[in-house]
């Protein structure tokens, strides 16, 4: 069984460009998580998708969107990149349904600033 | 608000011996799960154990064990027999259901050494 795939690994923005962020979930998720890690926040919650629909949302500002795919694939999508923005994104897909169910996390990609 | 607090920030270990790491969580919840992810150099979060909380008994997964104290709100890993593949970022993240979402709060990290 397939893991959770992110895509790219790497990537280098300009301050002010946009950048989206692909992640697939594995087969059978329906729930898609993303997380920005960095030295000084840590790990700390972005938005939740779920059939399609966000069901949760974390404190980051609106330049910070997402979506969700019939197929559960997910996007991610930062607009006006700023230098704070440099960060590891960690998605994890889960089945979505309350209860002992386990998050699976991606390798995830670093996003650099410049 | 649900916080996850891991007070050491680096730890180390001899290879062979037993090292714990901390956590302390905050909630007014009663039905959550706590977690232990392991984060090596390839950035991936991996999952080490995982703890009910209406469920007494600790959970124990081969060489890694916590002690789970509900009414403390204390979640330790304590890792035996420590291998140099243990060595890596270990995060406690404790889960909740809000609006029929489930979010996952993580601590800040213990960054693990293992000596050999």
């Amino acid at each position: 069984k397939a893991g959770v795939t992110q895509t790219p690994r790497y990537l280098i923005k300009t301050r002010g460009q946009q950048v989206t962020l692909s992640c697939s979930p594995i087969s059978g998720h329906r729930s898609v998580s993303w997380y920005q890690q960095t030295p000084g926040q840590g790990l700390q919650f972005l938005f939740e998708y779920f059939s399609e629909t966000q069901r949760n949302k974390g404190n980051f500002p609106g330049r910070f969107s997402g979506r969700q795919f019939s197929n559960s694939r997910s996007e991610m999508n930062v607009s006006t990149l700023e230098l704070g923005d440099s960060a590891l994104y960690l998605c994890a897909s889960s089945l979505g349904r309350t209860g002992n169910t386990e998050a699976f996390f991606g390798q995830g990609t670093r996003l650099t600033v410049v | 608000a649900q916080t996850v607090t891991q007070s050491q920030p680096e730890m180390s270990v001899q290879e062979a011996e037993t090292v714990t790491l901390s956590c302390t969580y905050d909630t007014s919840e009663s039905d959550y799960y706590l977690f232990w992810y392991k984060q090596p150099p390839s950035r991936q979060m991996i999952l080490v154990i995982r703890q009910e909380a209406y469920k007494q008994q600790n959970a124990t997964e081969n060489r890694f064990s916590v002690n789970f104290q509900k009414a403390a709100k204390s979640f330790s890993l304590k890792i035996s027999d420590s291998q140099l593949g243990d060595a890596a970022m270990y995060f406690c993240a404790y889960r909740y259901t809000q609006g029929g979402s489930e979010k996952l709060v993580f601590g800040k990290g213990t960054k693990l050494t293992v000596n050999p």
